[in-house]
């Protein structure tokens, strides 16, 4: 069975730039969270999704960050424009109801 | 509010020693808490969880957390370290009603052959 599978793995853009973050959960998980680790610090919640509605939006850091689940399937979280705080990495998560979390293995994220 | 502290942002143990990984959280209500492990260019893997159950826990690769209510602790060991346990260590805390997962800063585990 796959696993939670985010794309890409790394990006680098220039600040001001918009990049676009991917998440496939696994397939029948109607959990989907959206986690960031910015260096040297805490992961942080940013949302959270079941199926295609967001259950909780609070983490999320201000207007330029968008995320989406189309069909309640993967997600996308958008950020425009990019500011160089906004580096770090990006981790989805999925899972079932009271289940445990499966993790993708993030995005690496490099705002120059 | 939740948070978790972890003390000692590098461990360097000695292969065959023993692993302690100190986690110290704050919660209003009685939280679910729980180890990760990140190996490189992998994802978060649960360890193991406490949900008000035994206070003893044991996860894979034989590690485990004993949950001490008067400590706020939840610190995770493994008798005898393995060159495989190099990684970084999460310890996390959740509400029993809530997802949200709040973590703490991460230790890495080295381990000398």
């Amino acid at each position: 069975e796959a696993g939670v599978t985010q794309f890409p793995s790394h990006s680098v853009i220039e600040k001001g730039q918009t990049v676009t973050l991917r998440c496939d959960p696994i397939s029948g998980h109607d959990n989907l969270y959206w986690y960031r680790r910015v260096m040297g610090k805490e992961i942080k919640f940013l949302l959270h999704f079941v199926k295609e509605s967001k259950q909780d939006e609070s983490g999320m850091p201000n207007n330029r960050f968008l995320a989406e689940r189309t069909g309640g399937t993967y997600s996308t979280l958008k950020v425009q424009p990019a500011e160089l705080e906004d580096s770090g990495v990006y981790f989805c998560a999925s899972s079932q109801p009271d289940e445990k979390l499966f993790f993708g293995s993030g995005t690496q994220l490099s705002v120059l | 509010a939740q948070s978790v502290t972890q003390l000692g942002s590098h461990v360097s143990v000695s292969e065959g020693a023993l692993v302690l990984l100190r986690c110290n959280y704050s919660s209003s209500v009685p939280p679910y808490l729980f180890w990760y492990v990140q190996y490189p260019n992998q994802g978060l893997q649960l360890l193991l969880k406490y949900t008000s159950a035994a206070t003893l826990v044991k996860g894979i690769n034989g590690f485990e957390a004993e949950f001490k209510k008067s400590e706020t602790s939840f610190h995770l060991t493994k008798p005898s370290a393995h060159m495989s346990d190099a990684a970084e260590y999460f310890c996390a805390v959740r509400r029993s009603n809530d997802y949200k997962l709040s973590f703490g800063a991460g230790t890495t585990v080295t381990v000398r052959a």
